[in-house]
């Protein structure tokens, strides 16, 4: 019930497209829900987070779509560049607690 | 002015050694961890510290133990390395739990 279920576990997209990175949870008390970037040979970086209180939040390019009834969020990468070639992770947090749960990862690579 | 430092960047040493990493974070968080990132981008969480108090254990070997002299440097003590030790640690901080930020990572090979 502690897991944070990420898929795919790499993606290939081309420049100009949408990427999409799927993560799913089970437990209930699970209520932040950050989005980790992290480039070969970095530490992992914040790139967005979203409370199951909004549905939906954007950030430039970036946007993370919330749905709670099915225990699913997503990050959608619009105009995917070259640049966004990283490694993605999704966390989940329940309030109180100081211990993420990370998704195993999704290697996207941005064909020019 | 980097917000989380970690020392040294890369270590490599043999079986059997006794080695230690160094973070320090300048953001005035009260919370810090150890990450440990194996070949495949796993990360794990290892422990955390919050107010020098010691908060989250995972299953880790007693070979690594962890100290926070104060609450803005955390260190990794690694006895008797093994190969399978091998991986990149990453220190991380935050307020409260919230918001992480990681450091820039240790790369360990054990040889």
């Amino acid at each position: 019930q502690q897991q944070v279920k990420q898929s795919p576990q790499s993606l290939i997209v081309q420049k100009g497209g949408i990427s999409i990175i799927n993560c799913a949870y089970e437990n209930t008390a699970f209520d932040y829900f950050p989005w980790y970037q992290q480039f070969p040979g970095k530490g992992p970086a914040l790139l967005i987070a979203i409370r199951p209180d909004v549905s939906e939040k954007k950030e430039g390019r970036f946007t993370i779509s919330f749905n709670k009834s099915a225990k699913q969020f997503s990050l959608h990468i619009m105009d995917s560049q070259p640049g966004d070639s990283a490694t993605y992770f999704c966390a989940a947090q329940s309030s109180g607690t100081y211990k993420y749960i990370f998704g195993t990862g999704t290697r996207l690579k941005v064909l020019a | 002015d980097t917000a989380v430092s970690q020392t040294p960047k890369y270590l490599v040493t043999q079986m059997g050694n006794d080695k230690s990493i160094k973070c320090e974070q300048n953001l005035g968080h009260d919370t810090m961890y150890w990450y440990k990132q194996d070949s495949k981008k796993f990360l794990k969480i290892m422990f955390s510290y919050n107010n020098k108090e010691l908060i989250i254990n995972e299953t880790v070997p007693n070979r690594f133990s962890p100290k926070s002299p104060d609450k803005a440097h955390l260190n990794l003590h690694i006895n008797s390395l093994e190969l399978g030790d091998s991986a990149v640690y990453f220190c991380a901080s935050s307020w409260r739990g919230v918001w992480q930020f990681f450091g820039p990572g240790t790369r360990l090979t054990v040889l």
